[in-house]
């Protein structure tokens, strides 16, 4: 069974700096998908980024990138320029690539980050 | 276009009493899918439904809770006879097709008393 890791509770990064949120998973599946989510206080879950494991190309949205290590099961998210509003619960999820025919995400149990001003 | 709607956002119901939860995915959409968030956890998947088919179901509790997605209406999760730990977020999410990612909702936050 696949699952997700989140080391790391809680995180702060000073307004204007970077931050990096670790993620490491378990599968032994060769194809499938990696996001990032966005938990702010209103509960509202937010897609932050999203990574297809066949494409090595790391993807980038604006502010964030990910560090996809598909050898090491590593999924790093990097979050540049720090603003206020990023200050939230952030979830690493994966997804199979549906060849079992279920599309359930698999979530690890978060990261605070919090931002100081 | 709407999102994915889910009422009521916030339940509060005794202890044995019934708890209805509904989601209208997005337009469009007929893949649902029901998580559970408890305080300070992440999502946990619960089940997986097509119009007026349950596909996967492993994350369900085997006794009590049943989900249901009609051919006219919203999907339905039923919470039976509820107890304390069944408090918790219970959060919707769509998909256009199962391939695709999803959208989810706001959440449902019940509270068993």
């Amino acid at each position: 069974a696949q699952t997700v890791t989140q080391s790391q509770p809680e995180m702060s990064v000073q307004e204007a700096e970077t931050v990096t949120l670790s993620c490491t998973y378990d599968t032994s599946e060769s194809d499938y998908y990696l996001f990032w989510y966005k938990q702010p206080p209103s509960r509202q879950m937010i897609l932050v980024i999203r990574q297809e494991a066949y494409k090595q190309q790391n993807a980038t949205e604006n502010r964030f990138s990910v560090n996809f290590q598909k050898a090491a099961k590593s999924f790093s998210l990097k979050i540049s320029d720090s603003q206020l509003g990023d200050a939230a619960m952030y979830f690493c999820a994966y997804r199979s690539a549906g060849g079992s025919g279920t599309y359930k995400y698999i979530f690890g149990t978060g990261t605070r980050l919090k931002v100081l001003a | 276009n709407a999102g994915v709607m889910q009422n009521p956002r916030h339940l509060v119901r005794r202890r044995g009493q019934e708890a209805r939860l509904r989601c209208s995915p997005m337009k469009g959409h007929s893949h649902v899918y029901w998580y559970r968030q408890l305080p300070e956890e992440g999502l946990k998947f619960m089940v997986y439904l097509q119009k007026e088919n349950i596909i996967d179901e492993s994350g369900m509790p085997k006794e009590r809770f049943s989900a249901e997605f009609p051919k006219e209406g919203p999907s339905i999760l039923r919470i039976q006879q509820v107890v304390r730990g069944d408090s918790a977020a219970y959060f919707c999410a769509s998909s256009e097709q199962g391939t695709h990612g999803y959208t989810f909702g706001s959440g449902t936050r019940l509270t068993v008393v």
